[in-house]
């Protein structure tokens, strides 16, 4: 137990599918970060939230599209996927993500997306 | 951004002591070396973080050289449960977004 769950643990959804991912942390932390983990590619970076506002988005498709309406929450919305974005989908969350400070992520257990 | 290479793949025995080296040159002054540690169908977890010389926790050791350039995680005598992927991560504090990046890993097989 890592303090940041996600559910569901496991999504099937066709392309035409809307569906949403939520992550919940229950550390008290201010960062929150949505990762996509592919077979045989390297973790990925999508977006950074700190304090509620999006910071960063790693030139993300618009079919993914995050929400975050306090700090213990962060959710990916998606919309018209395509298979090519069936992958483990990682939450994690730190201490304030601030220039020139590293804090130790908490990662949760991922959603494995299939898309059909 | 600073890049990171790892072995791919190490193979182990139990009680036996593995070394995975890490290789960062382009390495910022402000950036801090990470390791994580991810096993299947879970999230990656922090193992250990130094800056230089060496840091030692309950669970590994972590050398990094003078130059900065490298880094070497230690796990002293590793059991089938260390079989999982290692992650060096290093910071990237020079653009100001402070962006980490996840390299390919090492995925370290331990055998009995």
């Amino acid at each position: 137990e890592t303090g940041v769950t996600q559910t569901p643990r496991h999504l099937v959804m066709g392309m035409t599918n809307k569906k949403s991912l939520k992550c919940e942390q229950h550390l008290g932390h201010n960062a929150m970060y949505w990762y996509k983990q592919s077979a045989k590619k390297p973790l990925e970076l999508m977006f950074v939230y700190n304090f509620k506002e999006q910071t960063e988005n790693n030139s993300v498709p618009s079919r993914f599209s995050p929400e975050c309406p306090n700090s213990s929450h962060l959710f990916l919305h998606l919309h018209t996927l395509q298979p090519e974005d069936s992958a483990l989908y990682l939450c994690a969350s730190s201490q304030e993500r601030a220039s020139g400070i590293y804090n130790e992520q908490f990662f949760g257990p991922g959603t494995r997306l299939t898309v059909l | 951004l600073a890049k990171t290479t790892q072995p791919i793949s190490m193979d182990s025995y139990e009680g036996q002591e593995v070394n995975i080296t890490c290789s960062h040159n382009n390495i910022a002054t402000n950036d801090y070396i990470t390791w994580y540690q991810q096993f299947p169908s879970q999230g990656p977890r922090f193992i250990i973080q130094g800056y230089k010389t060496k840091v030692t926790n309950e669970v590994a050791s972590l050398f990094i050289p003078a130059d900065r350039k490298s880094s070497t995680l230690s796990l002293p005598r590793v059991s089938l449960s260390d079989t999982a992927v290692y992650y060096c991560l290093v910071g990237d504090g020079g653009s100001g977004t402070y962006k980490y990046i996840f390299g390919t890993g090492t995925r370290l097989k331990v055998l009995a």
